[in-house]
């Protein structure tokens, strides 16, 4: 039973318009949240996180918005470039521990 | 050298050969991790080290045996595979639970394998 889901396996976006980036998960003792992107034949990169402290991280293009009632988290990304084309994932696990809950990702491709 | 490295990057084996996947970081951290990516299926945790002690085997079969010597290097010993088995095939590393703070992992290339 998958704890952590990415619905959206694709989306598409022109480069200068917002990209939003939606998780839902279903365990509500997660209470650390993180995203991280790959890009082909490299390992995932950590991008941002939020503790379930926080309904709100921003760092640059980046902002992490989480809602706990909802069991939902979502990454902005404004402006969208082309080389943010890449596959989100994100995980969370409970206790700020270190077994973390992966999502299935979401390729998203900036058109220029 | 830097971060999360992994070798092999690629490797083909045989299903009565034994290889060994290797991984070290250079981050100064206390927790590493061996994972599994199989096309679109989630990344699977298949074992944790933490502080060169295994903290979580998520019933993995005994053909995939991780050792742990110290707190930079963690192998994946791959005994009979099976084509199934065929994956990426990730390592991170992390503070380590005893450190404190947030546990964000940190992960290497990847090796890609392919089980015939």
């Amino acid at each position: 039973d998958q704890q952590v889901k990415q619905n959206s396996p694709s989306l598409s976006v022109q480069e200068g318009r917002i990209s939003i980036l939606n998780c839902d998960y279903t365990n509500s003792m997660f209470d650390y949240f993180l995203w991280y992107k790959k890009y082909p034949a490299e390992g995932p990169t950590f991008l941002i996180s939020i503790s379930s402290i926080k309904d709100k991280n921003e760092d640059g293009r980046f902002t992490v918005f989480l809602n706990k009632s909802a069991k939902h988290l979502s990454l902005h990304i404004v402006p969208s470039q082309p080389g943010d084309s890449a596959v989100y994932f994100c995980a969370a696990s409970v206790n700020s521990g270190n077994q973390f809950y992966f999502g299935t990702g979401t390729s998203l491709t900036v058109i220029p | 050298e830097t971060g999360v490295t992994q070798t092999p990057r690629h490797l083909v084996m045989g299903m009565t050969n034994k290889k060994s996947l290797k991984c070290e970081q250079h981050l100064g951290h206390n927790a590493m991790y061996w994972y599994k990516q199989s096309a679109k299926k989630p990344l699977e945790l298949m074992f944790v080290y933490n502080f060169k002690e295994q903290t979580e085997n998520n019933s993995v079969p005994s053909r995939f045996s991780p050792e742990c010597p110290n707190s930079s290097h963690l192998f994946l010993h791959l005994h009979t595979l099976q084509p199934e088995d065929s994956a990426l095939y990730l390592c991170a590393s992390s503070p380590g639970v005893r450190a404190g703070g947030q546990e964000t992992q940190y992960f290497g290339p990847g090796t890609r394998l392919l089980v015939l």
